[in-house]
C-alpha cells in the first residue's frame, strides 16, 4: 500500500483562491517532499520538509508537517491557471531510503 | 543543463516483443530511479541505483523486467516479453546522494503494448 495518501483526490478552484491539500502517511519518516506533475510531463520537485521541521515556505507555497498526526499539508496561495496540475507527496522511512509517492491530488484552477 | 533524458518518448509494440527504455541522468548525479505510473496503481518505484549499483529492486514486477546501469551516464529498463498490462508511463529520475533527496524526473516514456 502507498505510504502517503493525498486528500482530496481532486480540487477545483477559481484563480486567486487558495488551494489546500493534505497528505497522510503511516510510518515514521525522515523527510516529506511535494512534487507537481503537469499533464503528460514528469514530476517537478516543489519543496522538502524534514521530520524535525514544522513549516516551510517557498514563494506562494506553504507546507506544514505534523509528525504526531503523521500528516502534511500543502497550501498554494493566490492560485493561477498555471498551477493546474497533480500534486504528490512523497515520503521516506529513513535517510538514504527510497521515496514512496501518494496517489496525488488533481488541482484545476479556473481562470 | 539538459535535465534527465529519456528515449523513446512513445513506444507502441505488440505483446511478446522486447522493449528497451533508455535514460541519461543529469551529469554528476549518482542515484538513478525507474518508476512506472498508471491510473490504477499510481507512481511505483521499480528499481534504484546508487553509484551504478542496484540498491533496491523490490518493485520490479517479475523476471520479465530487468534494468542495467553500465556507467554513470546511462541506464536501460528492458521488458521481455512485453504484455498489455505493462502499458504505462515509465519515468527515470536522478539525484545526488541516496534515495531521499530531491529527485529530478525525465519526461517519461509512454509504452503501449497491444
Amino acid at each position: 500500500s502507498q505510504q502517503g495518501e493525498e486528500d482530496p483526490q481532486a480540487l477545483s478552484i477559481q484563480e486567486g483562491e487558495n488551494a489546500t491539500m493534505n497528505c497522510s502517511y503511516k510510518t515514521s519518516i525522515n523527510n516529506l517532499q511535494w512534487y507537481r506533475q503537469n499533464s503528460g510531463r514528469g514530476l517537478v520537485h516543489l519543496i522538502l520538509i524534514r521530520s524535525n521541521e514544522r513549516e516551510k515556505h517557498s514563494g506562494r507555497l506553504r507546507v506544514t508537517l505534523d509528525t504526531s498526526k503523521k500528516s502534511s499539508s500543502l497550501l498554494i496561495t493566490a492560485s493561477r491557471a498555471a498551477d493546474t496540475a497533480s500534486y504528490f507527496c512523497a515520503t521516506d522511512k529513513a535517510a538514504g531510503n527510497k521515496l514512496t509517492f501518494g496517489g496525488g491530488t488533481r488541482v484545476l484552477v479556473k481562470p | 543543463d539538459a535535465g534527465v533524458i529519456q528515449s523513446p518518448r512513445h513506444e507502441v509494440t505488440e505483446m511478446g516483443q522486447e522493449v528497451t527504455l533508455r535514460c541519461k541522468p543529469i551529469s554528476g548525479h549518482n542515484s538513478l530511479f525507474w518508476y512506472r505510473q498508471t491510473m490504477m496503481r499510481g507512481l511505483e518505484l521499480l528499481i534504484y541505483f546508487n553509484n551504478n549499483v542496484p540498491i533496491d529492486d523490490s518493485g520490479m514486477p517479475e523476471d520479465r523486467f530487468s534494468a542495467k546501469m553500465p556507467n554513470a551516464s546511462f541506464s536501460t529498463l528492458k521488458i521481455q516479453p512485453s504484455e498489455p498490462r505493462d502499458s504505462a508511463v515509465y519515468f527515470c529520475a536522478s539525484t545526488f546522494g541516496q534515495g531521499s533527496y530531491e529527485q529530478y524526473f525525465g519526461p517519461g516514456t509512454r509504452l503501449t503494448v497491444t
